[in-house]
């Protein structure tokens, strides 16, 4: 089976461009998260999409906007790009929102370098 | 004070010896706990989670938590170079808005010897 993937793996943009993300998560999980990874710290929470709504958002600016689509793939989009954007964007998949219980999974990432 | 405190390393140590990674963590609200182990240029991948007080084994690891300190413990018996990798703690919260997020630790970067 196929785990969550993510797409592209890496990606150099120039400050003010703007970004698309792309994840698609194990087949039946309806659940999609974003986290930010910049070098050395852990992730950090942004989005969490279930059934295509948007359930909770992390402390980022508006420049940063998601969505999920019908078939439970995900787009994060991050506008007005900055050299502090640079960072992994990790995409988490799970069945449900309760994650003890059915667990999330992750994908490698995204490598973003804003230059 | 950020809500989950973990000593970023490095820890380096030799083939077979008890590794012992901690975390400490703040606010009380309703949660629950996980260690995700990640490789480099990977993924966290989850090894255990645990809501209570108490240790919860599995195989070579033991997750331990004392909530009364606000505390969280991973320990590896017998290690093995294959477990070279940046261990991450995280506090998994539910809101009222029925969101849910995982705060993660900094990680702390550990090198098993042969």
């Amino acid at each position: 089976d196929a785990g969550v993937t993510q797409s592209p793996t890496h990606l150099i943009k120039t400050r003010g461009q703007h970004v698309t993300l792309r994840c698609s998560p194990i087949s039946g999980h309806k659940s999609v998260s974003w986290y930010q990874q910049v070098l050395g710290q852990g992730p950090q929470f942004i989005f969490q999409y279930y059934e295509k709504e948007e359930r909770g958002r992390g402390n980022f600016p508006d420049r940063f906007s998601a969505r999920q689509f019908p078939n439970y793939s995900s787009e994060l989009n991050v506008n007005a790009l900055l050299l502090g954007d640079s960072a992994l964007y990790l995409c988490a998949s799970s069945l449900f929102t309760a994650a003890p219980i059915y667990g999330y999974t992750f994908g490698s990432g995204t490598r973003l370098t804003v230059v | 004070q950020k809500e989950v405190e973990q000593d970023p390393g490095p820890l380096s140590v030799p083939e077979g010896a008890i590794v012992s990674l901690n975390c400490t963590y703040s606010n009380s609200a309703f949660q629950y706990f996980m260690w995700y182990r990640q490789y480099s240029r990977k993924g966290p991948e989850l090894l255990m989670y645990t809501y209570s007080s108490g240790n919860k084994e599995d195989g070579r690891f033991t997750a331990q938590v004392d909530k009364s300190s606000k505390y969280i413990s991973l320990f590896i018996r017998d290690s093995q170079p294959s477990d070279s990798a940046t261990y991450l703690c995280a506090k998994g919260e539910i809101t009222q808005g029925g969101s849910e997020k995982l705060v993660f630790g900094k990680g702390t970067k550990l090198t098993v010897n042969p």
